[in-house]
């Protein structure tokens, strides 16, 4: 079983629709999750990350976690077509190393 | 510089050769991680630095693999003998971290990435 786990998609939302992107995590060791944005050909970039459980809202986007349940998501509202791109959830355990999911690709219709 | 640098940014090589890979962290920047990313898939974690301490390597897929660097500053990965499953991106990230406070920011810095194609 891999350490993170993400809804495979790919996903396709109209423009102006809420993205939603799911990740589960095997460690419960696990303290803190980040959100990457990966553009075709390019190198991931950190657009959030949360460690308390709850939600975590930073302009269009709105993280959640659940250590219960081993759950992190991501909201994207009034999706725009450059948010366009795979998405990559990353948990982190006491030893500092992440662990990625394999991406979500997400594609906002015009 | 302002950003991770990775050198080559494209590699094409023989099956069988060996092949070095570059990386230079921000300034600063404590920890370093290499990533291998195959066409389409997730990040795979190959080998992370943390100041002196010694490195975990225990994502590095076979002996074929070393990395090695110097204080906090340039890393490189080697990978010897190549096979044509080597083919990948070869991602460098480097991460801010100043002590255990920032544990639950780990926020990686990532370099463009070397291409590697086996042929």
């Amino acid at each position: 079983q891999k350490e993170v786990e993400q809804n495979s998609g790919p996903l396709s939302v109209p423009e102006g629709a809420i993205a939603s992107l799911n990740c589960t995590y095997s460690d419960r060791g696990s303290q803190s999750f980040f959100w990457y944005r990966q553009y075709s050909g390019k190198s991931p970039e950190l657009i959030m990350f949360i460690y308390s459980n709850g939600d975590k809202e930073d302009g269009r986007f709105t993280a959640q976690l659940n250590k219960a349940s081993q759950y992190v998501s991501l909201l994207i509202r009034d999706s725009q077509p450059s948010d366009s791109a795979t998405y990559l959830c990353a948990g982190q355990t006491n030893d500092y190393k992440l662990s990625f999911g394999a991406g979500t690709t997400v594609t906002v219709r015009a | 510089g302002a950003g991770v640098s990775q050198s080559p940014s494209n590699k094409v090589t023989e099956k069988g050769k060996d092949v070095e890979l570059r990386c230079d962290p921000i300034s600063g920047h404590t920890a370093l991680y290499w990533y291998r990313q195959r066409l389409g898939q997730g990040l795979e974690f190959l080998i992370y630095f943390q100041g002196n301490s010694a490195p975990d390597k225990s994502g590095l897929p076979s002996d074929r693999f070393s990395a090695e660097r110097t204080g906090e500053s340039v890393s490189t990965l080697t990978i010897q003998r190549t096979q044509q499953e080597d083919s990948a991106v070869y991602l460098c990230a480097s991460s801010p971290r100043t002590g255990e406070a920032s544990i639950v920011n780990e926020k990686l810095f990532f370099g463009s990435g070397t291409q590697l194609s086996v042929l």
